[in-house]
């Protein structure tokens, strides 16, 4: 298994602009997240999935948008990037059933700069 | 929402010795607590967790600690080494349908030789 993976793993971008940060699972996981991480400030959850066709606004969503249309592929599109959005972007997934594991597999990451 | 807080944000330790990084959380209804780690451009990587109906939990060097009552959690680092260096971040959530996970900011543990 792949696990969780994201593309691409850097991008600059210039104010304005529009792009998709890809993610991918391949462990079936009925769960995925989008977490931006800034320096020194732990991780902030921007969107959620709990199944295809299902997405939540987590705590930082403005800015963004999310799309579900199968299990294994959950995109994080940016509009009019800001430089606020720099950051770093972590995929993650999991699987939530009656077993109560809730562990979360996190993507390698994508590093944004906006300029 | 859930809060959570990990204090110190940075802690030293010589190798060899016992390293203790706590936690508190804001909601009582909480009841999965995970850590992870952190290496200097990786992706975070749980290395323990606990749930509710437990004190604690040990997984070789590392345990983990909760006290319902007060609302904490620790994580125990014994006979730390180098490669412990990380960010170690704690996080809560309420298990279950729709559960989120709420991160602390992290603490960067520094493990001299």
């Amino acid at each position: 298994n792949a696990g969780v993976t994201q593309t691409p793993k850097f991008r600059i971008l210039k104010i304005g602009q529009s792009m998709t940060l890809q993610c991918a699972q391949d462990m079936n996981h009925n769960y995925m997240y989008w977490y931006r991480q800034d320096p020194g400030m732990g991780l902030k959850l921007i969107y959620y999935s709990v199944g295809a066709g299902i997405t939540d606004k987590g705590e930082v969503p403005n800015g963004y948008n999310v799309s579900r249309s199968t299990t294994e592929d959950f995109p994080l599109r940016l509009e009019l990037a800001a430089p606020s959005q720099t950051s770093v972007y972590f995929c993650a997934s999991s699987y939530s059933g009656t077993s109560g594991r809730e562990t979360q597999y996190f993507g390698p990451g994508t590093r944004l700069l906006v300029l | 929402g859930e809060n959570v807080e990990q204090h110190p944000s940075t802690l030293s330790v010589q190798e060899g010795d016992s390293a203790v990084i706590k936690c508190t959380y804001s909601d009582s209804a909480s009841n999965y607590f995970p850590w992870y780690k952190q290496e200097l451009g990786k992706r975070p990587q749980l290395i323990i967790d606990i749930r509710s109906n437990v004190g604690e939990k040990k997984d070789q060097r590392i345990a983990v600690t909760l006290n319902k009552t007060a609302k904490h959690f620790s994580l125990h680092i014994t006979e730390t080494q180098p490669e412990d260096s990380a960010v170690y971040f704690c996080a809560a959530s309420l298990s279950g349908a729709n559960s989120k996970l709420t991160f602390g900011k992290g603490i960067t543990l520094s493990v001299r030789p």
